[in-house]
């Protein structure tokens, strides 16, 4: 089982929709959780840590569920400017200093 | 905010020969840099963890013969690819994490590094 897995997509949904994608991990002692964004050919830039209680940015929404690992992230009203690839992260900690990334989902935003 | 450069953006070599990026944090010093390498459309790989003044630590699979890397100040790590090889061409990305200890970590741009 890989450590953090994610629905590769594509997404390809309408300007304005709204677009949930899902996460599991596989360490249920895991410390911290991120998405992160990435454009084709870019470095990833952190969107948003994700927090126990979920935690809101904007049109961005992110929740996480420890007894299910499992780590959503929601985008409302979709702009084209979405269209990217979001990857979810999971930092096992105890220890552990590096991130493991799943293998992204791929959003397209059309007009 | 926190920023990481790297260098070169975009490097073409021989096989056979070797190649150096670095991977420099700007405004921050950073104890640990982390260098990922990524093959289209798949996630980022770790390939091993840095430390400034100590040895690398690299992930299983990750030859650290071959891909050297030295991290001499609390601001630079460099990542050697010695030997290249046609299937060692991929997008290489630096990271580091401040001293601040969070987890968060600030990329650099990536390098593309083509083997032919």
């Amino acid at each position: 089982r890989k450590e953090v897995e994610q629905d590769p997509g594509p997404f390809n949904v309408p300007e304005g929709a709204t677009v949930a994608f899902n996460c599991t991990y596989s360490n249920s002692a895991s410390q911290s959780f991120f998405w992160y964004r990435q454009d084709c050919r870019k470095e990833p830039k952190l969107l948003m840590s994700v927090y126990s209680s979920g935690n809101e940015d904007g049109r961005f929404t992110a929740q996480l569920n420890r007894a299910s690992q499992y780590i959503s992230l929601l985008i409302r009203d979709s702009k084209l400017s979405d269209s990217a690839t979001y990857l979810c992260v999971v930092n096992p900690g105890e220890n552990n200093n590096d991130m493991r990334f799943g293998a992204g989902t791929r959003l397209t935003v059309k007009p | 905010g926190a920023v990481v450069s790297q260098h070169p953006s975009w490097v073409i070599c021989k096989s056979g020969t070797s190649v150096k990026i670095e991977c420099r944090s700007l405004d921050f010093q950073a104890t640990t840099m982390f260098w990922y390498r990524q093959f289209p459309k798949q996630s980022l790989m770790l390939m091993a963890t840095s430390n400034e003044g100590s040895k690398a630590t690299y992930e299983q699979g990750v030859e650290k013969d071959k891909f050297l890397i030295n991290h001499a100040s609390l601001t630079l790590s460099t990542l050697t690819v010695t030997s290249a090889h046609p299937e060692d061409s991929s997008f290489y990305i630096c990271s580091a994490r401040d001293l601040a200890g969070v987890y968060e970590q600030y990329f650099g741009p990536g390098t593309r590094l083509t083997v032919t």
